[in-house]
Formats: C-alpha cells, sequence, structure tokens
C-alpha cells in the first residue's frame, strides 16, 4: 500500500499548456506539502495546506495554484507552463504541521516542457 | 533565515568502511533535523531525525546521526557501508516555529565501491 501517491509518474508537455498532478496520501495526516526539485536536485517547498487550509505559501509564480479538496489530498495545477518549470515535483506529508513531525514524501511527477 | 550546507558534493568509500556524510546548519532558536535519501528516480526516505533529548540519533539502515550545537552541525554516520548505501543524501532544518519551511542542503551523492 503506498502511503504518498502522485499521478501521473511522468508528464510531458508543451509550452503554454496547462497541466495538474495529483497527489493522495492514506496516512491519515492533516498536512501536505509540494516540493519542487530543479535538475540540479535542489528541493525546495513550494506550498503547504493543514487541513485544507494553505500554511506555506512561497515565492512560486501565479501560474501554480495547489488545490485541497480534502485533507487526503493534494493537486497542483500549472497554468502557462514554461520551459523552466520543467523538474520533479513531490509531494509529501506529516501527520500534523509541527516543525518536529517527520514528512513522507510521494515517488515524484517528472515533467518535462518542451 | 535558516540554511544548511553540505560541504561534499560526492562522498567516496570502500564497502566495509565507515562512512561519514557531512551537514551544518543555521537556524534561529532550537533545530529540529532531518536526514533523507533520496534513490535514483526514487522518492526521498526518511532516515532519522533529531528532536530534543539524546545527540547520538539511531534511525534506519544502520545509520546514526551526531546532534553537535556547539558546531551547528548534524553529520550522517554509518560503521561500516554497503555498496546498496550508494545514493543521493539531505540534509534538512526547520526551526522550532510556527509556518515554517522544511529547508534541504544542495545534496551529497555517495558512493560505496566493493
Amino acid at each position: 500500500d503506498t502511503a504518498v501517491s502522485q499521478t501521473p509518474k511522468y508528464l510531458v508537455t508543451q509550452m503554454g499548456n496547462d497541466k495538474s498532478i495529483k497527489c493522495e496520501q492514506n496516512l491519515g495526516h492533516d498536512t501536505m506539502y509540494w516540493y519542487k526539485q530543479d535538475s540540479k536536485k535542489f528541493l525546495k517547498i513550494m506550498f503547504s495546506y493543514n487541513n485544507k487550509e494553505l500554511i506555506i505559501n512561497e515565492t512560486v509564480p501565479n501560474r501554480f495554484s495547489p488545490k485541497s479538496p480534502d485533507k487526503a489530498h493534494l493537486n497542483l495545477h500549472i497554468n502557462s507552463l514554461e520551459l523552466g518549470d520543467s523538474a520533479v515535483y513531490f509531494c509529501a506529508s506529516s501527520q500534523e504541521p509541527s516543525s518536529a513531525k517527520t514528512q513522507y514524501f510521494g515517488p515524484g511527477t517528472r515533467l518535462l516542457v518542451l | 533565515a535558516q540554511s544548511v550546507a553540505q560541504p561534499e558534493d560526492q562522498v567516496n568509500v570502500a564497502e566495509g568502511n565507515p562512512l561519514t556524510v557531512k551537514c551544518t546548519y543555521s537556524v534561529s532558536g532550537n533545530p529540529y533535523l532531518f536526514w533523507y535519501v533520496q534513490y535514483p528516480n526514487r522518492g526521498l526516505q526518511f532516515l532519522l531525525k533529531y528532536i530534543t533529548g539524546d545527540n547520538l540519533v539511531k534511525g534506519s539502515y544502520g545509520f546514526e546521526a551526531e546532534f553537535n550545537k556547539s558546531q551547528t552541525s548534524f553529520h550522517l554516520k554509518k560503521p561500516s557501508a554497503l555498496v546498496s548505501d550508494s545514493a543521493l543524501y539531505f540534509c534538512a532544518v526547520r526551526a522550532n516555529q510556527a509556518g515554517t519551511a522544511l529547508i534541504f542542503g544542495k545534496g551529497t551523492t555517495l558512493s560505496v565501491s566493493s
């Protein structure tokens, strides 16, 4: 049973398109996150939601919009895709937003914008 | 501002030898420190964390890490390396404050030769 799952695993698309990545966790956690890993493997937080409410919103272009329909799901919608959006996007979850809680990561979605 | 430094891009060790992957951090107040491992084309797996208490933390797969407050370090260690330990290792820090993000180092590639 996968704890944190993401779909799709791979996404190849053209510049200017709009795409979504879905994330689901079956751990019963209250808090979910999106991270971006660039080509140099550098990881950076994008968003964090707790019980469907946004609690962390780093400096991310407005083209990126997270949506949390319930606390087990956090989807990422990207408008007007650009070449620089090519990266691996990881979803994660933790029991609560406390800094001490471990974050558990999904397998990643590899996005390539052509 | 929080930051994490992993001074080595790559660490090479022979199988059976001890290994150390270095990490230093900067954070206001008490830090929460984490180590994650990433295998090729996979998500991040949690290894261990320091929250409070004993400075020596034991984690998964025989790894341990020592928290050193005076040197602001949290080096990852293993007494005897395995070829299967070869992967990308990330150190991460989070401040003990609500709404703060988990900040990752740039990662260190561990290569264990047989």
